[in-house]
């Protein structure tokens, strides 16, 4: 069946680079996610990329996508306090029906 | 101001009473969704609908039920037979339009507390 995965935790420190890792197991997959969740909200679309590209770069993210492996990664530059949240990817299932998998998140935390 | 909305932010209910989540969106959205999250989990999907009149279960749909009359709402009632309610709920929508990437739109939440 499908299955997302990502590390629990990362810790960093203000101003380095965060990297946060997700594997997920549909290789039909169209579409994939990163979200941001701030404590006790909804989730924010970071960005996404659609499986036939290998990078995608958005100010201060960049997204890295290895097909072969099914390996998403998302990296964030200059990392500041503001990121810290957790982190979810989602990979898109189903065609016409929108229907997105989750794992199960990574809480990032930016130590000043 | 296009966005979803999700009302109330905190819901306290008795075991045994049913209890209706909201869930309206002005994104001109066919599709909505509706997510549980628990701690230390990723969110698992209780029912979509991709248009009015239409719904269906998804992964974990006992306990739950949802309408979409109105192509702006889709309620979700928590009934008395959901053996563990207690949890976080969020509503989604995405468009269905073709060339599109289906990104789905969170809103802000519903913490539901049953005692």
């Amino acid at each position: 069946g499908e299955d997302v995965e990502q590390s629990l935790f990362l810790s960093v420190r203000e101003g380095d680079s965060s990297v946060i890792n997700c594997t997920y197991t549909d290789s039909s997959s169209t579409y994939l996610y990163w979200y941001k969740q701030e404590p006790g909200a909804g989730l924010q679309l970071l960005t996404y990329i659609f499986s036939n590209m290998d990078m995608k770069q958005d100010q201060r993210l960049t997204v890295l996508l290895n097909k072969k492996d099914k390996h998403l990664s998302l990296r964030i530059a200059d990392t500041q306090t503001g990121d810290s949240a957790i982190y979810f990817c989602a990979e898109s299932i189903g065609g016409a029906t929108n229907k997105l998998i989750f794992g199960t998140g990574t809480l990032l935390a930016v130590q000043p | 101001d296009g966005g979803i909305t999700q009302s109330p932010k905190y819901l306290f209910r008795k075991e045994g009473q049913n209890v209706t989540l909201s869930c309206e969106q002005n994104l001109n959205h066919d599709a909505m969704y509706w997510y549980r999250q628990d701690p230390g989990q990723g969110l698992r999907l209780i029912y979509y609908s991709q248009i009015v009149n239409d719904f269906q279960k998804g992964d974990i749909a006992e306990g739950y039920s949802v309408s979409r009359e109105k192509k702006e709402s889709f309620p979700l009632t928590v009934t008395s037979a959901q053996k563990n309610p207690t949890a976080f709920y969020l509503c989604a929508s995405s468009s269905t339009d073709r060339g599109r990437a289906y990104e789905q739109y969170f809103g802000p939440g519903t913490r539901l507390t049953v005692t």
